[in-house]
């Protein structure tokens, strides 16, 4: 089974739009971070946030919110009033401790294409 | 935070031949990790690296395939051997400088792509 889903594939808007992107991961810890990864098309992976389970407060940065529920185990990100710049594939991630390391699980990744 | 560096940041490869990507990171760190991601895909954990030990590997990845050296706490090796065009992927450099305190974070290289024909 997979540990963190995206079921968004792809999503188109138009630039000022909101969008949300949904994750839902799955774990028997009880001590656990998430996080959102941006990948523009360069490649490289930009971090967004972390969160960790004991932590469920919403979180606003800009025109990006982050809504964490463990009830649902989801973990979605909306972008507010979207630009063309936001365009890439984002992805969500859950972390757990395996022995001595943090190992970290990757969904799928949504693709955001904003039109302008 | 952690600045990594990796080399090259492309290639085009033959098919049969191997190429070692070098990572490089600003601080000493325990834990570094290789990830794989295929055209389109996710990230895939091929290996974690602790320096001084032996590589682990997922499954689905073995050391023939992906040789890794780890000679010190700030630099890293992956070699991609006798190379086929399934190997074409972004190949990524991590590391978890915070790990052993329980604090879980993980920052990425720039990435390696590699087209292999």
């Amino acid at each position: 089974a997979q540990k963190v889903t995206q079921a968004q594939t792809e999503i188109s808007v138009v630039e000022k739009e909101d969008v949300t992107l949904d994750c839902v991961y799955e774990t028997r810890d009880t001590t656990y971070y998430l996080f959102w990864y941006k990948q523009p098309p360069s490649g490289e992976l930009v971090f967004l946030i972390r969160r960790n389970s004991f932590d469920e407060q919403n979180e606003i940065s800009g025109r990006y919110s982050w809504n964490f529920q463990k009830s649902t185990s989801s973990f979605n990100f909306t972008i507010t009033a979207s630009q063309v710049v936001d365009s890439a594939v984002y992805f969500c991630a859950l972390s757990e401790n395996q022995y001595n390391f943090n190992k970290f699980y990757f969904g799928s990744g949504t693709k955001l294409n904003v039109k302008p | 935070s952690a600045v990594i560096s990796q080399k090259p940041s492309r290639d085009i490869c033959q098919r049969g031949t191997s190429l070692t990507i070098q990572c490089q990171v600003d601080s000493q760190v325990t834990m570094m990790f290789w990830y794989r991601q295929q055209p389109g895909q996710s990230l895939t954990l091929i290996a974690t690296a602790n320096q001084g030990s032996e590589a682990t590997y997922e499954s689905g990845f073995v050391i023939d395939k992906f040789p890794i050296s780890r000679p010190n706490l700030t630099f890293s090796t992956l070699t991609v051997s006798n190379m086929s065009p399934e190997d074409s992927s972004i190949y990524l450099c991590s590391v978890d400088p915070r790990g052993l305190a329980g604090i879980h974070e993980q920052f990425f290289g720039p990435g390696t792509r590699l087209t292999v024909l």
